[in-house]
């Protein structure tokens, strides 16, 4: 199958500081890749669509000054988080299509993010 | 809007069956059907993408009725490593999938 890797699988940062996520489409080229969010016990909560070439698109709820993505190709997609605050501590997970439209989505690892 | 699942957890003996329930109050286009383990990223099981589609591997099973808008996922004979959390997702027509809580599968020995 299909591989999504995900850099870093942890990380551990001061309140205050910025946070980025690398999301890597290894085998295939993904024109959009999509960014999840999930805290403990609980669902995949969508966050936003990127799209390779253009700007991303984010859900109703979600802060797009906060979590800034860029899809600089299309093998990368990157998530940084601004200003991180504890509240912002949980567990990323890119996921990326290799069909254009439907089909299987292919995660990456997951990133968890704890902010002190 | 976020298909409904059920039920929430089911404890089973190595060996029993489980259903798993995936609804929707709006039109399902597809049903996608994910496990993940503990500390883990989802990994995919199977999508339906007609109405009257069953699909299968090994002992995981799937139906998806259109019309009554559910999708069902049939665990046959369960061994331990089918412990997890198994989210069903519905694709929206905008191409994005929606999942929903989750169920918690716990198998025991």
């Amino acid at each position: 199958g299909a591989v999504v890797s995900q850099h870093p699988s942890w990380v551990i940062c001061k309140s205050g500081t910025s946070v980025k996520i690398e999301c890597r489409s290894l085998d295939f080229q993904a024109t959009t890749m999509f960014w999840y969010r999930q805290f403990p016990k609980q669902s995949l909560m969508l966050m936003a669509t990127s799209n390779e070439g253009s700007k991303a698109t984010y859900e109703q709820g979600v802060e797009k000054d906060k979590f800034l993505i860029n899809h600089a190709s299309l093998t990368l997609s990157t998530l940084t988080v601004t200003s991180a605050h504890p509240e912002d501590s949980s567990f990323y997970i890119c996921s990326a299509r290799r069909a254009r439209l439907g089909g299987e989505l292919f995660f990456g690892e997951g990133s968890r993010l704890t902010v002190l | 809007q976020q298909p409904v699942q059920s039920p929430q957890a089911v404890i089973l003996r190595e060996g029993e069956d489980a259903v798993i329930n995936c609804s929707s109050s709006k039109a399902l286009y597809s049903v996608h059907w994910y496990r993940q383990k503990h500390g883990e990223a989802p990994v995919f099981l199977m999508i339906l993408l007609k109405g009257g589609e069953q699909k299968g591997h090994e002992k995981i099973s799937a139906s998806f009725n259109e019309k009554k808008q559910q999708s069902s996922l049939y665990l046959t004979a369960s061994q331990l490593s089918y412990s997890g959390t198994y989210f069903c997702g519905k694709m929206n027509r905008d191409d994005k999938i929606i999942f929903g809580k989750g169920t918690r599968l716990h198998i025991l020995p």
